[in-house]
């Protein structure tokens, strides 16, 4: 079945430490996202990627870096710039960036500074 | 930029109560609108999509109808469920505005109780 794999679930991170979160998904989508969830605050755009080897800067990017070097693959390092950095991260895709479709996500990976 | 609003949670109902969750957008181009819904400690699952005005948008027993004149995109259920407790979010895609594509309500918290 296609869809779209995140890993790990749950992360440690201790200060000053980059973790990198896994995105990969089978769907031959050519755009990708990452969101940032946090209680009360919904989702926020930390990246966004309309094809390989392009990305853009969303409404939170500081202190995150990505890169999109194979279609299926879009992995979101959180740095040690990040400074409050425990959330639950999504990722997302859609079919065709120009295109008013749904959204698939995955299920998620819950990052925990230690 | 695009936006949605969608009502503040938390809203508790008793098993079999009637739900609304009121959800409006603003929009420069023509968009798609969603409702997803997230059980705890998971990612997001497409509930239902209307993608033209006067569009409804049905699945599991939740209704939600595209009122373009409106700008909203309610979501209702005649009997709800305890299976039902989730967050629920509002969204729109709009590529033809040149902003973000996605975006996202902030999320309405459901609990329902037997």
């Amino acid at each position: 079945d296609g869809g779209i794999t995140q890993s790990p679930k749950y992360l440690f991170r201790k200060e000053g430490q980059n973790v990198t979160l896994s995105c990969e998904q089978n769907l031959n989508h050519d755009a990708m996202y990452w969101y940032r969830q946090d209680p009360g605050q919904g989702l926020r755009l930390i990246y966004y990627s309309q094809i390989v080897n392009d990305f853009q800067k969303g409404d939170i990017a500081e202190g995150y870096s990505v890169s999109r070097e194979k279609k299926e693959s879009f992995p979101l390092t959180v740095t040690s710039a990040q400074k409050n950095p425990t959330a639950f991260y999504l990722c997302a895709s859609t079919p065709r960036w120009r295109m008013n479709t749904e959204a698939f996500f995955g299920q998620g990976t819950r990052l925990t500074v230690v | 930029g695009d936006s949605v609003t969608q009502m503040e949670g938390p809203v508790t109902l008793s098993e079999e109560a009637f739900l609304t969750i009121n959800c409006t957008y603003t929009a420069t181009g023509y968009p798609s609108l969603f409702w997803y819904v997230q059980y705890p400690g998971e990612g997001l699952q497409l509930l239902l999509k209307a993608t033209k005005a006067d569009d409804k948008g049905s699945n599991k027993g939740f209704e939600a109808t595209y009122r373009k004149e409106t700008t909203s995109f309610h979501l209702e259920k005649g009997s709800v469920q305890v299976s039902d407790s989730a967050v629920y979010f509002c969204a729109l895609s709009d590529h033809d505005s040149g902003n973000t594509p996605l975006v996202f309500g902030k999320g309405t918290r459901l609990s329902v109780i037997a």
